[in-house]
């Protein structure tokens, strides 16, 4: 099936220090999405972007809906240990008839204190 | 409140058993979302249901994949016949209506000796 194309695959990085991860597709999206999974649960969604370039906060988060709407990153500043989990971005097209979302393969996050 | 919840948690199948999935959405949510999610991978979108109707059942990898929401509320994703490569986590999801916030489970771990 389809998946997006998500990078870096790992990172491992000091408590503290920010962290950008980025998302590319070769289609368009309407919709740009991140989401959280930590082992044995479900995704937890942390931020939603619907409006190309659009930037948008949740607390020391930051994403961002790329102008060509193909793409997205997202931004972790002053990482803290809780931050650890995998992180998957995600887009939907509902104007193409479906409320699907396609995921990247993911970004497994690694905070050491 | 409670939030989507799946059973059971863990399934052991032997090769070429049936199984079946269940998927208990947010009380009032429309849509009902199945995301097959292998080791290490992103979900991947397998069927979805406005209430009872399934409009998108376009990811089911097989006819030994079926999905039924009868009263428009639970959901169970039935697999027959199971191959080892049927061995994945299981995720539902529910969203209160079209084109909303996708709430997910914690995902059935499934997988077929």
């Amino acid at each position: 099936g389809q998946q997006l194309n998500q990078s870096p695959q790992s990172m491992f990085i000091q408590e503290g220090e920010d962290v950008s991860m980025n998302c590319t597709s070769s289609s368009i999206f309407n919709t740009w999405l991140w989401y959280k999974q930590d082992p044995g649960e479900g995704p937890v969604l942390l931020i939603a972007l619907y409006k190309a370039g659009e930037l948008t906060s949740n607390g020391r988060l930051t994403a961002q809906f790329g102008i060509t709407r193909k793409d997205s990153f997202l931004n972790i500043s002053a990482s803290i240990p809780s931050d650890v989990g995998i992180y998957f971005c995600a887009g939907q097209n509902p104007q193409g008839g479906s409320e699907k979302l396609v995921f990247g393969k993911g970004t497994k996050l690694t905070v050491n204190p | 409140g409670a939030g989507v919840s799946q059973s059971p948690r863990y399934k052991v199948a032997k090769r070429g058993q049936d199984v079946a999935l269940r998927c208990d959405p947010i009380s009032g949510h429309v849509s009902l979302f199945w995301y097959q999610q292998a080791l290490g991978q992103g979900p991947e979108f397998l069927t979805y249901f406005q209430n009872e109707a399934q409009l998108d059942k376009s990811g089911l990898p097989s006819d030994r994949f079926f999905a039924e929401r009868p009263e428009g509320s639970v959901s169970t994703l039935k697999i027959q016949r199971t191959q080892q490569e049927d061995s994945a986590v299981y995720l539902c999801a529910s969203s209160p209506g079209r084109v909303e916030t996708q709430y997910f489970g914690p995902g059935t771990r499934l997988l077929v000796l």
